[in-house]
């Protein structure tokens, strides 16, 4: 499995953005990168996936390096509701399965 | 369209006893995967479903099991309950199976074993 490393806390205030970084130095090549979100009392949630290039959706925005050895979830406008426990996760061709680290808790001050 | 659902959401067993969990995913998914979450261990694979088929197994032993039928919806079945066993069992439905497919989950089944 490739591993992952993320800050174990981060703390942002209401409405400015959030970047939420992720080193993944191991992933190979054609595996893709996957973001998913635990908000307290359910399950987790997904939020984005990229392979090389930036990714944009409605909830945020996906930066992966050009090396692709890490990468940035960008929340531009936080929210209370935003406030949950982050997963970055190498999707790994062939596993088949979603390998979950501890994450990074984010908290969002009103 | 409806989310992942799972029945019960909430359980209360005692050890030695056995548990079914239900699972129904989004409708035109066919893969269905198992999670457990526990403090300790976070959340870690159990197995995964597609076509009726088990097609990829977590490292747990074997009182864990799991069937899909042909409608997709997924049971697990936990026999000879542990204490260790309480935790919350996730579902999650994909289109297909592995990357780049999305995993969506379902609330959980929240187990106690007493």
């Amino acid at each position: 499995d490739a591993k992952t490393t993320q800050p174990n806390s981060m703390e942002s205030n209401e409405e400015e953005p959030v970047h939420l970084p992720c080193n993944h130095s191991t992933i190979s090549g054609t595996d893709y990168i996957h973001w998913y979100r635990q908000l307290p009392s359910q399950g987790p949630e997904y939020v984005i996936h990229g392979l090389t290039s930036n990714v944009n959706n409605r909830m945020a925005s996906l930066a992966i390096a050009e090396d692709r050895k890490s990468s940035t979830l960008i929340l531009h406008r936080a929210t209370l509701r935003d406030a949950a426990v982050y997963y970055c996760i190498p999707y790994i061709q062939g596993a088949q399965k979603l390998v979950f680290g501890q994450g990074t808790r984010l908290t969002i001050n009103p | 369209k409806a989310g992942v659902t799972q029945t019960p959401r909430y359980l209360i067993k005692t050890r030695g006893q056995q548990v079914t969990l239900s699972c129904s995913p989004i409708s035109g998914h066919r893969s269905v995967s198992w999670y457990q979450q526990t403090p300790g261990q976070g959340l870690q694979f159990l197995f995964e479903y597609f076509s009726e088929t088990q097609r990829n197994k977590g490292n747990f032993p074997g009182r864990f099991s799991g069937r899909q039928f042909s409608n997709s919806r997924s049971e697990m079945n936990v026999s000879t309950l542990e204490l260790g066993d309480s935790a919350l069992y996730l579902c999650a439905s994909s289109l297909g199976r592995g990357p780049p497919y999305e995993q969506y989950f379902g609330p959980g089944t929240r187990l106690t074993v007493t």
